[in-house]
């Protein structure tokens, strides 16, 4: 089956550590996206990335970091900068039409 | 500036009871307007894209259409298992290349 995949599917972060989110597609598609999702806003921007080996800030970069070292993988790390990480982070995959499909989602908590 | 917004927040329904949902626009070019449909808990999943104004776009109860400032989500008859919240977002062009701006989303109850 073709579609995108995160993990895990809850995680929890203690004061001042980073915990990276996992997002593998096997769509064959070349752009990649991570969303930052909050009650009642919609979905905010966090990276992206349309080719391997590079990637843009979105319009809430600070505090998160990414990495695109395979056309399969876009990594999201939240890192110990970012106060208010408590969110439902989505990561979308594109091909060649414009529509983004999404993965399934990460809750992450901090304790 | 750029601006989705959606309407109404919430809409409680009786089973067959049909209504429309909302999205208007304020964007320097349209490049393409997308409705999702999302779960409690769930990534959102895919409906429909519309590109230009008079398009239409139809699935089961769903229909989907597209003016030059706003689109509707339109629901016929809606079942119980339409409950969800449906997200619609707008493709514009920006510097380098395009940008994509999500409303908040209208959460739709359907009672039996």
């Amino acid at each position: 089956d073709g579609g995108i995949t995160q993990s895990p599917k809850y995680l929890f972060r203690k004061e001042g550590q980073n915990v990276t989110l996992s997002c593998e597609q096997n769509l064959n598609h070349d752009a990649m996206y991570w969303y930052r999702q909050d009650p009642g806003q919609g979905l905010r921007l966090i990276y992206y990335s349309q080719i391997v080996n590079d990637f843009q800030k979105g319009d809430i970069a600070e505090g998160y970091s990414v990495s695109r070292e395979k056309k399969e993988s876009f990594p999201l790390t939240v890192t110990s900068a970012q106060k208010n990480p408590t969110a439902f982070y989505l990561c979308a995959s594109c091909g060649n039409t414009d529509t983004q499909y999404f993965g399934p989602g990460t809750r992450l908590t901090v304790l | 500036e750029d601006q989705v917004t959606q309407s109404p927040e919430a809409l409680r329904l009786q089973e067959g009871e049909s209504s429309s949902l909302n999205c208007s626009y304020t964007v320097s070019g349209l490049r393409g307007l997308f409705w999702y449909r999302q779960d409690p808990g769930k990534g959102p999943e895919f409906l429909f894209t519309l590109y230009s104004a008079g398009e239409e776009k139809e699935k089961e109860r769903l229909k989907a259409t597209l003016t030059k400032k706003e689109s509707f989500l339109h629901i016929t008859a809606p079942k119980p298992e339409d409950s969800a919240t449906y997200l619609c977002a707008v493709q514009t062009p920006n510097t380098g290349g395009f940008k994509t701006i999500f409303g908040a989303g209208t959460r739709l109850f359907v009672k039996a």
